[in-house]
């Protein structure tokens, strides 16, 4: 059992460049959602989506991107990448029970340095 | 969402409870408490839930005072590889999804 695959796992980038962190979960779970991580500093939401072809804008989302086109990816997408987007990108996925989200499952993280 | 107040660091010392705890004196009749922890650079791993009552399962005890201002994540025999950060977030239980709102959380040092 997988669970949550972020690809890559780091990453430089140069200023203006634009790329796709990928997810992918196996758990047929209906909630995913992109959180941000900078030092000493707590998980802040980005994006996230409640099933496929459903996406919202959670805490931080300027400069990014999302789709969700089946149920087990959910890309993020930095449109012109700036050294304040310097940081460790977590994907989550949840499942629900009647309606209701319960705990989330995150991927190992995606490092990624803007220079 | 209630905000949550948690020391900064504590330490432990291998084989004894490790008894983290959690105020919030602000949470709502229909808001659970929820614990997660971050190993090193991982990403966030998913430890116990609560609203009211006491709740165990294989990796830690979480205990809810009545008037449910406060909680304390028991982990029974700590071990080194329970050194981690550890998150308690209050989250609104209505249908839907649920955006966990992390703070700086407790660094837990397990010393042998």
């Amino acid at each position: 059992n997988a669970g949550v695959t972020q690809t890559p796992k780091f990453q430089v980038l140069k200023t203006g460049q634009s790329m796709t962190l990928q997810c992918a979960q196996d758990m047929n779970h209906e909630y995913m959602s992109w959180y941000r991580q900078d030092p000493g500093m707590g998980l802040r939401l980005i994006h996230y989506s409640v099933g496929a072809g459903i996406t919202d804008q959670g805490e931080v989302p300027n400069g990014y991107n999302v789709s969700r086109s089946t149920t087990e990816d959910f890309p993020l997408r930095l449109l012109s990448a700036a050294p304040s987007q310097t940081s460790v990108y977590f994907c989550a996925s949840s499942r629900t029970m009647t309606g209701v989200d319960t705990e989330a499952f995150f991927g190992q993280g995606t490092r990624l340095t803007v220079v | 969402d209630a905000k949550t107040t948690q020391p900064t660091s504590m330490d432990c010392a291998e084989g004894r409870a490790a008894n983290l705890p959690c105020n919030h004196s602000t949470i709502s009749g229909n808001e659970y408490v929820y614990w997660y922890r971050q190993i090193h650079s991982q990403g966030p791993q998913y430890i116990i839930h609560g609203l009211k009552n006491n709740e165990t399962n294989e990796m830690a005890s979480l205990i809810i005072t009545e008037d449910r201002k406060s909680s304390t994540l028991i982990l029974p025999h700590a071990t080194l590889r329970d050194t981690a950060v550890y998150y308690c977030i209050v989250v609104r239980m209505n249908t839907g999804f649920q955006k966990l709102v992390f703070g700086t959380g407790t660094r837990l040092l397990v010393s042998p």
